[in-house]
């Protein structure tokens, strides 16, 4: 079954301690990329990555960092959490951003930082 | 700045009560228009993608447009069970690029 996995699906952590949620795709996608869902502000882009090695920001990059070693894992890490990162967090996966664009999401991963 | 709205907020219908949704936009070169549908508590599930003015796409009820400088989600007849909050997207820039950029949603409560 094509689909997209996130772990955990529900996070409670204090201010810095690091901690990474894990992306992983069985699809074969070049394009995968963060998001953070909050009440008001619709889905934002954190960071996305084009293929293996190559990765951006999207439009809330700060305090996030990714690394695209394998075209399957797309892990987002958060070196030191602050509460402002409490929200709704999905990964995505696509063949190819602005080809055959069929794009799946993530069930997501809430993420509360006390 | 590159801008997608959506309207209305919320919507409610009765079943059988057509209506549209719609999605504006403002961007340096629009790459690709995106409908998506969002479900409570799981992640948008992909409807449509549309690339140039005057392109259609339909699926069941559902049935995407564009002009240049919107989007229309036309629903025909709904069902109680096409509830959910539709998520418009674009994809804009070079094609190097794969900033995405959502609007706020519309939640469509359709009622039996």
């Amino acid at each position: 079954e094509a689909q997209v996995t996130q772990n955990p699906r529900y996070l409670i952590t204090v201010t810095g301690k690091k901690l990474t949620v894990t992306c992983s795709q069985n699809m074969n996608h070049e394009y995968m990329s963060w998001y953070r869902q909050d009440p008001g502000l619709g889905l934002r882009q954190i960071y996305y990555s084009m293929n293996v090695e190559v990765t951006d920001k999207g439009d809330v990059p700060e305090g996030y960092k990714v690394s695209r070693k394998e075209k399957r894992n797309f892990p987002l890490i958060l070196e030191s959490p602050s509460p402002n990162q409490t929200s709704l967090y999905f990964c995505a996966s696509s063949n190819r951003q602005g080809g055959n664009t069929e794009a799946f999401f993530g069930q997501g991963t809430r993420l509360t930082v006390v | 700045e590159d801008q997608v709205t959506q309207s209305p907020e919320a919507l409610r219908l009765q079943e059988g009560e057509s209506s549209s949704l719609n999605c504006s936009y403002t961007v340096s070169g629009l790459r690709g228009l995106f409908w998506y549908r969002q479900d409570p508590g799981k992640g948008p599930e992909f409807l449509f993608t549309l690339y140039s003015a005057g392109e259609e796409k339909e699926k069941e009820r559902l049935k995407a447009t564009l002009t240049k400088k919107e989007s229309f989600l036309h629903i025909t007849a709904p069902k109680p069970e096409d509830s959910a909050t539709y998520l418009c997207a674009v994809l804009s820039g070079s094609s190097n690029t794969g900033k995405l950029i959502f609007g706020q949603g519309t939640t469509l409560q359709v009622k039996p």
